[in-house]
């Protein structure tokens, strides 16, 4: 079984600054098979991110994706007041299952 | 564009069965996704519980394999989840999902609401 371990648990920043968000997995993970959600309070998670870099449709640019093997990062390069929520990568190993999540808060 | 809706009670007695209905509008079930379902337990994260292929090929979370059944109905265009001997940790939003897979990688591309399933006598 595949555990994904994100950090921070939290990160506080200010509209405009750069987050970068790590997930890292305890054994290597094909990049094909690892996403990243966006989850807002009493909503249903939203794809952001498919095969590690990939942008689901509809995505701003300023989420981008990257990494491979065990470690993988998604950045946003400006945050913006609506991108404060929860994030979640996942992946695709023997089964799914996703890490426990780093909220990104305003600061 | 393909939309999902969870329905079924919203409190169940512990000891007895959780069963949750997905329907599926906007597409075929019978497409080349699996269809998944997905719990939160209040301000905790994302666990998987287990998918079917249109065909009835299922998988199930190995730690939840002994008391989950997922089935489709094809006639309907929905699935269903049933989860039986349920505890008060049962007790959280279950999501149904649309999983993409192929080449290109497997992920979520969509989601229902989610709803609120409590376990308590």
């Amino acid at each position: 079984e595949i555990v994904l371990t994100q950090s921070p648990g939290t990160l506080s920043l200010s509209p405009g600054e750069r987050a970068t968000l790590s997930c890292r997995a305890s054994q290597s993970v094909s990049s094909s098979y690892l996403a990243w959600y966006q989850q807002k309070p009493g909503q249903a998670p939203r794809l952001l991110i498919y095969g590690a870099s990939s942008r689901a449709t509809g995505i701003p640019d300023r989420f981008s994706g990257s990494g491979s093997g065990t470690d993988f990062t998604l950045t946003i390069s400006r945050l913006e007041p609506e991108d404060f929520a929860v994030y979640y990568c996942q992946q695709y190993g023997s089964s799914p299952a996703f890490g426990q999540g780093t909220k990104v808060e305003i600061k | 564009q393909v939309q999902l809706q969870e329905s079924g009670p919203g409190l169940v007695k512990p000891s007895g069965t959780l069963s949750l209905t997905c329907a599926v509008s906007g597409g075929s079930i019978s497409s080349s996704n699996w269809w998944s379902w997905v719990r939160q337990p209040p301000g905790k994260g994302l666990e998987w519980i287990g998918e079917i292929y249109h065909s009835g090929s299922t998988n199930y979370n190995p730690s939840l394999k002994s008391r989950v059944t997922i089935s489709v109905d094809k006639s309907k265009n929905q699935f269903s989840l049933k989860l039986s001997s349920v505890t008060a940790a049962d007790t959280a939003v279950y999501y149904c999902a649309r999983a993409h897979y192929d080449s290109s990688g497997y992920y979520y591309s969509s989601w229902g609401q989610g709803t609120l399933v409590t376990v308590s006598s």
